[in-house]
């Protein structure tokens, strides 16, 4: 079982509208959780970085929020743009000695007008 | 100020043949990190590299090496192919605190590797 779960596989929604994105993870303690927003045949490019202590992130339209007590991060589009259509990953960074990187296998998001 | 590049965008090679990708980091960035994308494994970790030296490594085969100049530029070396090496490998460059701290990461546009 993967350690980084995101939900859902993929999502359609109208221009406009707004959308949560959700990252389950079950590495704890972390050092920071990452999502990137990936376009097809192009590298990721980073979004927001939160460290285990913060609640809230934003970027512009993106805001990503953690709940360390259920495990969850989500990543809240708002007023969604054709531009917006991508995969969106979550990476957890575990680093208390034993480092390890954790990636989510994303959700692939369309805009459609 | 020019982004990560990586060279060559597209490959094709065939089985038990060697690979070298190149990847030139932003200016002033020290830190560079490889990473492998597939549809079925989605991004896993290689390699990261500072200062000349490997700093960190993921769970891939000794095939997998890479190395890094004083100049920061990287290169990432697959030996024998096999057909599952097939994937876009990415590059990554920061300052220098590591792929393990909150420091941005910025993507090149990756390699595209295709083993047939």
């Amino acid at each position: 079982k993967n350690q980084v779960e995101q939900s859902p596989q993929s999502l359609i929604i109208l221009e406009g509208k707004n959308c949560t994105l959700q990252c389950n993870y079950t590495v704890s303690p972390f050092s920071n959780l990452r999502w990137y927003k990936q376009d097809t045949g192009r590298g990721p490019v980073s979004l927001t970085i939160m460290t285990f202590s913060e609640n809230t992130k934003s970027n512009g339209r993106y805001t990503a929020t953690l709940d360390a007590d259920t495990k969850q991060s989500s990543l809240h589009i708002t007023a969604s743009q054709l531009s917006d259509s991508a995969s969106y990953i979550c990476v957890v960074s575990f680093n208390f000695g034993n480092e390890k990187l954790t990636f989510g296998t994303g959700t692939r998001l369309t805009i459609i007008p | 100020k020019a982004g990560v590049t990586q060279t060559p965008r597209y490959l094709i090679k065939t089985r038990g043949q060697q690979v070298t990708l190149s990847c030139s980091p932003i200016s002033g960035h020290r830190s560079v990190s490889w990473y492998q994308q597939t549809p079925g494994q989605g991004l896993q970790f290689l390699f990261e590299y500072f200062s000349e030296t490997q700093r960190n490594k993921g769970n891939f085969p000794g095939r997998f090496s890479g190395r890094q100049f004083s100049n920061s530029r990287s290169e990432m070396n697959v030996s024998t192919l096999e057909l599952g090496d097939s994937a876009l490998y990415l590059c990554a460059s920061s300052f220098g605190s590591g792929i393990y701290q909150e420091e941005t990461q910025y993507f090149g546009p990756g390699t595209r590797l295709l083993v047939l």
